[in-house]
């Protein structure tokens, strides 16, 4: 009950383009959903997060489309760009925190070709 | 403001030895999750902090350890260190609850290789 899946394991998209990132969750005690970007050598960043009330969150090029009653979400990035190539991270977890652990994705390595 | 400080950023030890890292955490964050990350395995949970107290702990061995004292920063400890232990250490802290819906600052990891 604790998995989120995610998929694909990596990405390669050419510029311009738009990559899309899907991850499915079980626990039905989750509903807060980020969206983490790491570049090599970092620690990852908090790029975009989104609650069950909406299905749909934009941030500049980023969109997280959210599924409630499939338990799915899923990342956009419009007109990819090569400075988007990273590692992206999917996590879920209760909003009211509660002590309940994070739980994370596998993360899926994208690359934009110029 | 100062993010998530880690140090050391590298460590070359030897195995059997042990390593302690540690984790300054965003000014006013009390929570402090570590993990562990290594190629295809993506971000594995070592434990997580609040206020001094150990509120959760991942599926390690009793040789990885961690503490957080009463400024919130957090350090964890590597006992008999094995080849397998290589990897990168991240430290995240949140201003809020563990878990909760603040979301995470992680640091830029300390990369300890085993030798």
């Amino acid at each position: 009950q604790q998995q989120v899946k995610q998929s694909p394991q990596s990405l390669i998209v050419q510029k311009g383009g738009i990559p899309i990132i899907n991850c499915a969750y079980e626990n039905t005690a989750f509903d807060y959903f980020p969206w983490y970007q790491q570049f090599p050598g970092k620690g990852p960043a908090l790029l975009i997060a989104i609650r069950p009330d909406v299905s749909e969150k934009k941030e500049g090029r980023f969109t997280i489309s959210f599924n409630k009653s499939a338990k799915q979400f899923s990342l956009h990035i419009m007109d990819s760009q090569p400075g988007d190539s990273a590692t992206y991270f999917c996590a879920a977890s209760p909003f009211s925190g509660g002590y309940q652990k994070v739980t994370f994705g596998t993360g899926t390595k994208l690359q934009v070709i110029p | 403001k100062a993010g998530v400080t880690q140090t050391p950023r590298y460590l070359i030890k030897t195995r059997g030895q042990q390593v302690t890292l540690s984790c300054s955490p965003i000014s006013g964050h009390r929570s402090v999750s570590w993990y562990q990350q290594t190629p295809g395995q993506g971000l594995q949970f070592l434990f997580e902090y609040f206020s001094e107290t150990q509120r959760n702990k991942g599926n390690f061995p009793g040789r990885f350890s961690g503490r957080q004292f009463s400024n919130s920063r957090s350090e964890m400890n590597v006992s008999t260190l094995e080849l397998g232990d290589s990897a990168l250490y991240l430290c995240a802290s949140s201003s809020g609850t563990p878990g909760g819906g603040y979301g995470y600052t992680f640091g830029s990891g300390t990369r300890l290789t085993i030798v």
